[in-house]
């Protein structure tokens, strides 16, 4: 079992809906989650991070972190093309200080 | 605030010369990470330093890779030699080490290296 697993997808949604990005994590002493975005050619950019159970809120984006599952996600409300990109979840696992990050899914926003 | 900086931003060499790339980190961060990203494998954590001082280098592939960081403005990642499975996208990122490991990382644009 990967440490951090993400369906690479496609995940294919039209303009104005939500998008949903899931991750799981095997380290259930994992403390810290983190999301970034990647465009194409460019370097993966910090979009939300989450330490608690619960929902965090930033705009269109919201984190949703459940530790009991081992289980966070990323919503992103009023899609639009410009949030077409690879998606990458990272996870600190418990007593290290390291990222493990996962695959990445990749979202394509439809106009 | 000027962000992570890497150098040189694409490098094209021959198979068995030396590579070196470069970072310097965002002023006042104390934790300076290598990755290495390819389509196969994703991105992989190579080593990691906290004041200056190596921390993690489990994720250095092999002998030929080795990483300073003389001081807390500059690092570097050298291959020598180099060969055609170093090809890959090298990401330097830093952060702000408080106790724990929960600040974020910041990436810098990266080096692409291609190996002939």
């Amino acid at each position: 079992q990967k440490e951090v697993e993400q369906n690479s997808g496609p995940l294919s949604v039209p303009e104005g809906a939500i998008a949903s990005l899931n991750c799981t994590y095997s380290d259930r002493g994992s403390q810290s989650f983190f999301w970034y975005r990647q465009y194409s050619g460019k370097s993966p950019e910090l979009i939300m991070f989450i330490y608690s159970n619960g929902d965090k809120e930033d705009g269109r984006f919201t984190a949703q972190l459940n530790k009991a599952s081992q289980y966070v996600s990323l919503l992103i409300r009023d899609s639009q093309p410009s949030d077409s990109a690879t998606y990458l979840c990272a996870v600190n696992p418990q007593g290290a200080q390291k990222l493990v990050f996962g695959q990445g899914t990749r979202l394509t926003i439809n106009p | 605030d000027a962000g992570v900086i890497q150098s040189p931003r694409h490098e094209v060499t021959e198979m068995g010369q030396e590579v070196t790339l470069r970072c310097k980190p965002i002023s006042g961060h104390n934790s300076l990470f290598w990755y290495r990203q390819t389509m196969m494998r994703g991105l992989e954590l190579l080593i990691y330093f906290n004041n200056n001082v190596p921390i993690d280098d489990s994720g250095m592939p092999e002998d030929r890779f080795s990483a300073k960081m003389p001081n807390a403005s500059f690092s570097t990642l050298k291959i020598q030699p180099s060969e055609p499975r170093d090809s890959a996208v090298y990401f330097c990122a830093s952060r702000v080490r408080l106790g724990g490991g929960n600040q974020p990382q910041h990436f810098g644009d990266g080096t692409r290296l291609s190996i002939l």
